[in-house]
């Protein structure tokens, strides 16, 4: 069975400052990981997956198999980050995403 | 496109009813997938109904089930209410085409009560 851990409930910085946002999974295999935000009162959707290896509105993730981690990543946050946000994993061959419990993070002036 | 719609949006039962849920996918999307949404256990998998068929399961009781249209369209039905059943429940439609994973784009949810 998998599972994904993201160990910070809450997550506070300011304005500029880089923001970090961890996670770690367990899954036997090769999944595919990706990051969900919820901006607030708008549906769940997609930020990045670790496939595309792509830079979405400056976050970037990277997945570390030897640590099982795929830690999202901004250099320097926007207030309009705020937002919560989910790690999810897929496992190969299946169809469902097994999500982290969130980090909401607030984005101070 | 017009997006994942659910309804109704806001629901309050009593314990031992029962309820269904709808959702409508993205036009074209033919996999619909079920969550639901609670603080203490946070997004947790339903199901996924692609083709009218069930094609993954999660871990929940047999009150939790679903079933899908040859429209795509989905309902959601749990029996029996308990308390613990209060939650948000999100739908979301996929293409699910080939082997490569498809976004899954997420409703607005179902915000049910369970008194």
């Amino acid at each position: 069975a998998q599972r994904v851990t993201q160990p910070e409930k809450l997550l506070s910085v300011f304005k500029g400052a880089p923001v970090e946002l961890k996670c770690n999974y367990s899954y036997s295999g090769s999944p595919e990981l990706f990051w969900y935000v919820q901006y607030s009162r708008q549906r769940l959707q997609l930020l990045l997956r670790h496939i595309s290896r792509e830079s979405i509105k400056g976050f970037t993730a990277d997945l570390n198999k030897g640590e099982t981690s795929f830690h999202l990543k901004k250099p320097f946050a926007q207030e309009e980050d705020s937002a919560m946000y989910y790690c999810a994993l897929k496992p190969a061959n299946d169809y469902k995403l097994s999500f982290g419990a969130g980090t909401t993070v607030t984005v101070r002036a | 496109k017009a997006g994942v719609t659910q309804t109704p949006r806001y629901l309050i039962k009593t314990r031992g009813q029962q309820v269904t849920l709808s959702c409508s996918p993205i036009s074209g999307h033919r996999s619909v997938s079920w969550y639901q949404q609670t603080p203490g256990q946070g997004l947790q998998f339903l199901f996924e109904y692609f083709s009218e068929t069930q094609r993954n399961k999660g871990n929940f009781p047999g009150r939790f089930s679903g079933r899908q249209f040859s429209n795509s369209r989905s309902e959601m039905n749990v029996s029996t209410l308990e308390l613990g059943d209060s939650a948000l429940y999100l739908c979301a439609s996929s293409p699910r085409t080939g082997a490569i994973y498809n976004e899954q784009f997420f409703g607005p949810g179902t915000r049910l009560t369970v008194l």
